[in-house]
């Protein structure tokens, strides 16, 4: 079964400080993808990145960047000079490539990130 | 791509009430999700269909849920009898399995926002 744990349920930050939000998942596949999205206050739901599991390089996209590590199954996600803007519920999401779950996501329960001015 | 479309935006109707809520996925994406969000459940995988044919209806709370893809740009879920716990916002997705498209990533809709008094 796959399973997607945010341990960090609220994380409130001031503007222009540094920000990590905690992802750690669980799944027997050995090909699989992980997912981060964002909900801000207005309600849609925004796709942010997808990693496959048999590519661990770290990616960045300007203030965003994703720290994926297969040893401990945990997709971080870090806001560099985090801004009001960032404020938001932020959602890792889980999918394996094969058997009964193919193409299904799993989310967790959500980070809410509140970045204060 | 106008992006997946969902409609209404907003639904109130009274309990006992027969709700249908609709969902155009974005063209050429094989897979498509009904998710419902709620404070206290979170996001909810209800169910999924790929190619038109509903794969995991695992998620649908009971008999009061049914959901339909009667072709590849239109699905439905509807509420017969509409309860005031079924109040939350529905969120449709789409995705495709495709890596040049969306990396197998959900692009989502805006969701229904439902209550039922």
């Amino acid at each position: 079964a796959q399973k997607v744990t945010q341990a960090q349920t609220e994380i409130s930050v001031v503007e222009k400080e540094d920000v990590t939000l905690d992802c750690v998942y669980e799944t027997r596949d050995t090909t699989y993808y992980l997912f981060w999205y964002k909900q801000p206050p207005s309600g849609e739901l925004v796709f942010l990145i997808r990693r496959n599991s048999f590519d661990e390089q770290n990616e960045i996209s300007g203030r965003y960047s994703w720290n994926f590590q297969k040893s401990t199954s945990s997709f971080n996600f870090t806001i560099t000079a985090s801004q009001v803007v960032d404020s938001a519920v932020y959602f890792c999401a889980l999918s394996e490539r094969g058997g009964t779950n193919a193409g299904k996501s799993t989310f967790g329960d959500g980070t809410t990130l509140t970045v204060k001015p | 791509d106008a992006g997946v479309i969902q409609s209404p935006r907003h639904e109130v109707t009274e309990m006992g009430q027969e709700v249908t809520l609709r969902c155009k996925p974005i063209s050429g994406h094989d897979y498509l999700f009904w998710y419902r969000q709620t404070m206290m459940r979170g996001l909810e995988l209800l169910i999924y269909f790929n190619n038109n044919v509903p794969i995991d209806d695992s998620g649908m709370p009971e008999d009061r849920f049914s959901a339909k893809m009667p072709n590849a740009s239109f699905s439905t879920l509807k509420i017969q009898p509409s309860e005031p716990r079924d109040s939350a916002v529905y969120f449709c997705a789409s995705s495709d399995r495709e890596r040049k498209k969306t990396n197998y990533g959900y692009t989502f809709g805006s969701g229904t926002r439902l209550t039922v008094v």
